[in-house]
């Protein structure tokens, strides 16, 4: 089974920081099938980006996806204040099918 | 633009069958991927399954064989049953969608919360 490593937590910073998240797999695996969300409290999870690298439809350029083998990233150029959620990288492919990390949560400082 | 809507008991008793019901309107279900989604109240994600047209389903082997997920397009409808439901089943149950692949969701609903217990 594939396990996909989120890090860090937690991330403290600023509006107009530079934020940059990682998601580890257990092994290597295709960037075609890896996507990042955003989830708000009380909302549903947001797809940001899919196949490693691509902007969904209506997500601001600001994000940008990142990555193969075993390690990816997604990086916020500039935090808008909308932009503090959690952040959940997921996999298509292995064992289960369909697997999410843990999450990391962007906060404010 | 597609949109879904999850509904269904916000109780179930341990033991007994969770079923819930994802109502689709803005477009026709067919052409789209189909998933359940839960997550546990203040824990991450967990993929149920996933299912296409032709009605074959795929399940979390985590489920140990307890998920059934169908869809009657007639109805617009996506169903969810869970048998043998635990406090460990109660979560926020979404169900989501895409139109170009199985491999992620673009379309989601806004999610059901069910809890298990007597």
């Amino acid at each position: 089974d594939i396990v996909l490593t989120q890090s860090p937590d937690t991330l403290s910073l600023s509006p107009g920081d530079r934020a940059t998240l990682s998601c580890r797999a257990s092994q290597s695996v295709s960037n075609t099938y890896l996507a990042w969300y955003q989830q708000k409290p009380g909302q549903a999870p947001r797809l940001l980006i899919y196949a490693a690298s691509r902007r969904a439809s209506g997500i601001p350029d600001r994000f940008s996806g990142s990555g193969s083998g075993t390690d990816f990233a997604l990086t916020i150029s500039r935090l808008e204040p909308e932009d503090f959620a959690v952040y959940y990288c997921q996999y298509y492919g292995s064992s289960p099918l369909l697997t999410f990390g843990g999450g990391t949560k962007v906060e404010i400082k | 633009q597609l949109q879904l809507q999850e509904s269904g008991p916000g109780l179930v008793k341990p033991s007994e069958t969770l079923s819930l019901t994802c109502t689709v309107s803005g477009d026709s279900m067919s052409s789209y991927y189909w998933g359940w989604i839960r997550q546990p109240p203040g824990k991450g994600l967990e993929w149920i399954g996933s299912i296409y047209q032709s009605g074959n389903a795929n399940y979390n082997p985590s489920l140990n064989s307890r998920a059934t997920i169908s869809i009657d397009s007639s109805k617009n409808q996506l169903s969810l049953r869970l048998n043998s439901v635990t406090a460990a089943d109660s979560a926020v149950y979404y169900c989501a969608s895409d139109r170009g692949s199985s491999a992620w969701y673009y379309y989601w609903g806004q999610g059901t919360l069910v809890s298990v217990s007597s």
